[in-house]
């Protein structure tokens, strides 16, 4: 069981907008930042957003990352086939001393 | 442009250590500005953090593996290691070896980029 809840799977059809949400709790999300990473079949994971809202350079502005309470929400717009991959939430729990990942997000893209 | 790669034995057998290399290039892994960490995917538990160092030596552990690990820095190859004791089937896993960044707000561990390409090691006798 993750200490981040991600839901298993979102899809949605191609030039579509599609959110992903990693709930948490006050010691990891509510207070702490979240990054988000994409991990392509086959792929190591690929670092999409950190500081709950910053991108990498490199990175398009398709996607965005916000935070609320002990809630974040990964956004992709524009989807394309190439963004079908798996999608994580991290984050640092101050009580438990670990860096949190949520269970991960598979995205489909009708 | 910075890279990771990963590397060390495939297969270990149980209760003996798996013991990981990550080779850090484009970079040095004695910037004070970074922490180095080990992360490991399988299937049934996702991503799940191991450890992390500073070059300095300051290191710090996923509490319930804590007893097993042991993360350590060698700035004259440019590389860091990963040793895990005593392990078991339940330690099979693509490990991955990651920058890690610190968060400028508070201070606290926060995103992992760039990551290496990870390798898979399967405990089996």
């Amino acid at each position: 069981q993750s200490v981040l809840t991600q839901p298993p799977s979102v899809s949605a059809a191609p030039g579509q907008r599609v959110t992903i949400s990693c709930s948490g709790s006050s010691s990891n999300i509510g207070g702490n930042y979240v990054s988000w990473y994409q991990q392509l079949p086959g792929n190591a994971p690929k670092l999409l957003i950190y500081d709950n809202n910053e991108r990498p350079s490199g990175i398009p502005d398709r996607f965005s990352g916000s935070k609320s309470g002990t809630s974040a929400t990964l956004g992709i717009t524009g989807l394309q086939t190439g963004d079908e991959a798996d999608y994580f939430c991290g984050a640092w729990d101050s009580s438990l001393n670990v860096v949190a990942f949520g269970g991960g997000t598979k995205l489909t893209v009708l | 442009q910075l890279q990771l790669q990963e590397s060390g034995p495939g297969l270990v057998k149980p209760s003996e250590t798996l013991s990981l290399t990550c080779s850090v290039s484009g970079g040095s892994i004695s910037s004070s500005s970074y922490h180095w960490g080990w992360i490991r995917q399988s299937p049934g538990r996702g991503l799940e953090w191991i450890g992390s160092l500073h070059y300095s030596g300051n290191t710090y552990y996923k509490p319930s593996l804590k007893s097993r690990v042991t993360i350590s820095v060698d700035t004259s190859k440019n590389q860091f290691s990963l040793k895990l004791y005593s392990v078991s089937a339940a330690d099979t896993a693509v490990y991955y070896c990651a920058r890690h960044f610190m968060s400028v707000h508070n201070g606290s561990p926060n995103w992992f980029d760039p990551w290496g390409q990870g390798t898979l090691v399967t405990v089996s006798s």
